[in-house]
This record gives structure tokens, sequence and C-alpha cells, in this order.
């Protein structure tokens, strides 16, 4: 059974400082997704990454994929309290398949 | 953009009734699917549908709940007979297949059972 660990749950940082998130999975996936979700509200795609070493970036937000080691990781840099949200990381085996979520990682950003 | 529409936006119903959720995926899309989110709690698969007809379905997605697709645009999930344990956001999302890599979730609909 696929499982998806985030960590940490919960993330406390001071605007200008940098930190990653890590989320690890069980088993052999096709494709990794990040998302972020504010409170009350959908899911937003961030980014997928398919193969081992992909790494994107968008704005102060850097994901990147090691198949190895099942682990992917989403890298904030100096960080600003528009970032406050959860991010979910989510994988799945293919189209049609299930996305099976980690437990999220709630941001805080601090002025 | 296309975007995958959900109504209602907020449910409130009395426990042991019924509920139908209603969604309209984006239009080319042939993969479509039902989350919940209970407050607080990570996103959980409910039912995956392909094909008209069920492709995979959790533990969670017992009798009481069915899906259909009634028509070319519509896919709806019912709660027979709902349960205060019911009571979460619930989340559409579809995806295209093909080089299409997104699943494309809709805004939601908080289901409030009493």
């Amino acid at each position: 059974e696929l499982k998806v660990e985030q960590n940490p749950l919960f993330l406390s940082m001071q605007e200008g400082k940098n930190y990653t998130i890590y989320c690890n999975y069980s088993t052999t996936s096709d494709r990794l997704y990040w998302y972020r979700q504010d409170p009350g509200k959908s899911l937003e795609s961030l980014f997928v990454l398919l193969s081992n070493g992909a790494v994107k970036q968008e704005g102060r937000l850097m994901a990147s994929l090691d198949t190895k080691a099942r682990l992917s990781t989403l890298h904030i840099t100096a960080a600003v309290h528009d970032l406050s949200a959860t991010y979910f990381c989510a994988v799945d085996k293919g189209y049609g398949n299930k996305l099976v979520f980690g437990a999220g990682t709630i941001l805080r950003v601090k002025s | 953009e296309p975007e995958v529409t959900q109504t209602p936006s907020h449910q409130v119903t009395q426990m042991g009734q019924e509920v139908i959720l209603r969604c309209v995926p984006i239009s080319n899309h042939l993969y479509f699917y039902w989350y919940r989110q209970i407050l607080g709690q990570k996103v959980e698969f409910l039912v995956s549908f392909y094909n008209n007809e069920i492709s995979e379905k959790s533990e969670i997605f017992d009798d009481q709940f069915s899906v259909e697709r009634p028509d070319g645009s519509n896919f709806t999930l019912k709660i027979r007979s709902t349960k205060l344990e019911d009571s979460a956001m619930y989340f559409c999302a579809s995806s295209g297949g093909g080089n299409e890599l997104w699943e494309y979730f809709g805004a939601g609909t908080r289901l409030s059972v009493l």
C-alpha cells in the first residue's frame, strides 16, 4: 500500500529565512505533486515531478525529486508572509490512478 | 482557463438524509475523482471513475456512497443516509490522461451533517 509521509507537520518561520519540507513515499510511483491549500480553499497545483533528479522552481519555492530515496523536498527561500498556507505532497501510479496525499505541512511565516 | 466546478459550496443536512454533491469536470477530461478532507486532516481518496464505471474505490466508499455521470457534463456523488462523520469538505477532480499530468481540483463542497 502506498503511503506518503511529510515532515514537519507544522513550520513556523521568520520572514527572510530558508527552510525545507520533506516528503517520503513508500513504493515506486510515477509522479509526485506538490499542492498548496489556503484555509477553506481548494488545492492549487504547484509542481509535478516525473523523474529522478527533477528540479522545478517557481518564485521562492523549489521542488526536487530523488526516486531512489523515494524522497521529495520543497525548499522555501527567503520566506514571505504570502507563502503561509498548508502544503501537501501527493503521489500516484499513473493515469487514472488515485492521488495519495501526505498529511500536509502547515507553514506560518511571521513578520 | 478551464476549471472544475462544484455545487453547492456549502450543504447543511440532517443526519440520515440523502445528499447529492455535484461536479462539472473539465470538458475534455476522461478521469474523474472524489476526495474528501475532514477539517484539519489530510485529503483522502474516495473513488475514481473512468469510461462510465468506477475504476477504484477506497474503504471509505461503502454502500452509502454512489457516483454517477448522468449526462456528458455532470459527475455526482450521492450519500444515501448521511452520518455525523460524513461532515467534511468534498473535492471533485478531473484529469485528461495522455500528456495531461495534473488532476485539477474543484473549489469543494463543505458538507455539514447535523
